[in-house]
């Protein structure tokens, strides 16, 4: 069974670094990209970025390039994402969610989500 | 602003037909594929149609897809409670070099 599996929910300050993970399992993962979803409260969903699980390589949105970091570790199944300087503006459920190809818009698999509050 | 566009609300009662739309531009919708997810309250999205119109193994036949152009719409036939959810649309974007999503449709089951 496919299963993407994000770390747990984060509450942080405005200014601290943060790294969530996606680990996968179930399917082979270095064949597949991975990418995020950021959906804010109430809101609707957005790209942030892929990642080829194979070496690393990111692509991001123009909306999220130079905030946030999209990484991938091979040999423990398992993507992040990664801040260096959290805003308010931040808070947010971040979704991980596999691709089939890297050039569509085909997410089969979905984590759960993780919750981070960034306090001001 | 999404670069995909949907109506923010639809409903409908039980055993009713409900069709949501989505359009699109010459650049995510125009030669590429539509898809749709569905999120239930509180849970992760799911993809519900992929290529435009096909279903994933385990969604029900009520619901179904299809695309002309840059428009494309969602049909769910004998709608029931637990459809209700809010439904978005995504397709690649060549401008952006990356997949897009519409602003989602919240249908509420009357």
């Amino acid at each position: 069974e496919v299963q993407l599996v994000q770390s747990g929910a984060e509450v942080k300050q405005a200014g601290e670094s943060l790294r969530i993970s996606c680990e996968g399992s179930g399917y082979s993962f270095s064949t597949f990209w991975i990418s995020w979803v950021r959906q804010m409260p109430g809101k609707g969903l957005e790209w942030m970025g892929k990642v080829d699980t194979d070496d690393s390589y990111a692509i991001y949105a123009p909306s999220f390039q130079g905030h946030v970091t999209i990484s991938s570790e091979k040999s423990t199944n398992t993507a992040y994402l990664q801040w260096n300087s959290l805003k308010a503006s931040d808070t947010a459920i971040y979704y991980c969610a596999r691709q089939t190809t890297g050039f569509d818009a085909d997410f089969d698999y979905w984590g759960q989500g993780t919750l981070v509050t960034v306090s001001s | 602003q999404s670069e995909l566009t949907q109506p923010p609300s639809a409903s409908g009662t039980p055993g009713q037909t409900v069709t949501i739309s989505c359009s699109g531009s010459s650049s995510n919708m125009g030669e590429n594929f539509l898809y749709w997810y569905q999120q239930l309250p509180g849970t992760a999205p799911r993809l519900l149609i992929y290529k435009n119109r096909q279903r994933p193994s385990g969604v029900p036949d009520r619901f179904s897809g299809s695309k002309s152009g840059t428009s494309a719409s969602l049909v769910i036939g004998g709608l029931r409670s637990e459809d209700e959810a809010d439904y978005y649309c995504a397709a690649w974007d060549d401008s952006l070099s990356g997949p897009v999503f519409g602003g989602g449709t919240k249908l509420t089951v009357l």
